[in-house]
């Protein structure tokens, strides 16, 4: 099935540990982000690599920090992690461009203790 | 910056109703304009879309003209069914090359049978 697939589906942990999540498409897009859902369903980005570069950087927290070892994945690590790091994080995908929409993965949902 | 506004956070139809959920935007630029859905446990996908001025989006029966002068993209069905019950985001995809979509907060859509 050609998708974007994110590992875990779910991620409990307590404060101050470090955790990854993994993140992959087989679309062939060139442009993958991260995205932040809170409780309250809002998204918002936080990073965009486009062709394993950097091109959007939010103001995310330096403990967060994007690795994009070629276009097909992006990882996310999050050091010290804190009670407020407890959201649903979605991977997605999408061609260069305005027009085309994204690719969204089904979400990782992260409970930080 | 730019911005997109939905008024709504729920609305409770019945079924057969007919439906306006609310989406303005704000921004210098001149974007692309999306609604996508999310349904529960999964991640938000493409619903429909309008490129410029006075184009359509259509999708299984819901409709959004893009309308530049109102700065809006209201999101209309004529008749609803109980499996449209989702959440709905209105969001936009500014003119630079990074292409960053910027949502809206979502409009969880209950339809009552």
């Amino acid at each position: 099935d050609t998708a974007v697939s994110q590992t875990p589906k779910y991620l409990v942990t307590q404060m101050g540990n470090d955790k990854s999540i993994k993140c992959e498409q087989n679309l062939g897009h060139d442009t993958m982000y991260w995205y932040k859902q809170d409780s309250k369903k809002f998204l918002k980005i936080m990073f965009s690599y486009n062709n394993k570069e950097l091109i959007i950087n939010e103001t995310v927290p330096n403990r967060f920090s994007p690795k994009s070892p070629d276009k097909a994945h992006l990882n996310l690590h999050i050091n010290s992690l804190e009670l407020g790091d407890s959201a649903v994080y979605f991977c997605a995908s999408s061609l260069p461009g305005q027009s085309y929409g994204y690719t969204f993965g089904s979400g990782t949902r992260l409970t930080v203790v | 910056g730019d911005s997109v506004v939905q008024t709504e956070g729920q609305v409770l139809p019945s079924e057969g109703d007919s439906l306006i959920v609310n989406c303005s935007y704000e921004t210098t630029q001149y974007p692309s304009l999306f609604w996508y859905v999310q349904y529960p446990g999964e991640g938000p996908q493409l619903h429909l879309k309008a490129m410029k001025a006075n184009d359509k989006g259509r999708n299984k029966g819901f409709e959004a003209m893009y309308r530049k002068e109102t700065t809006s993209f209201h999101l209309e069905k004529d008749s609803v069914q109980e499996s449209d019950s989702a959440v709905y985001f209105c969001a936009l995809s500014e003119g630079s090359s990074a292409s960053k979509i910027i949502f809206g907060s979502g409009t969880r859509l209950s339809i009552r049978p």
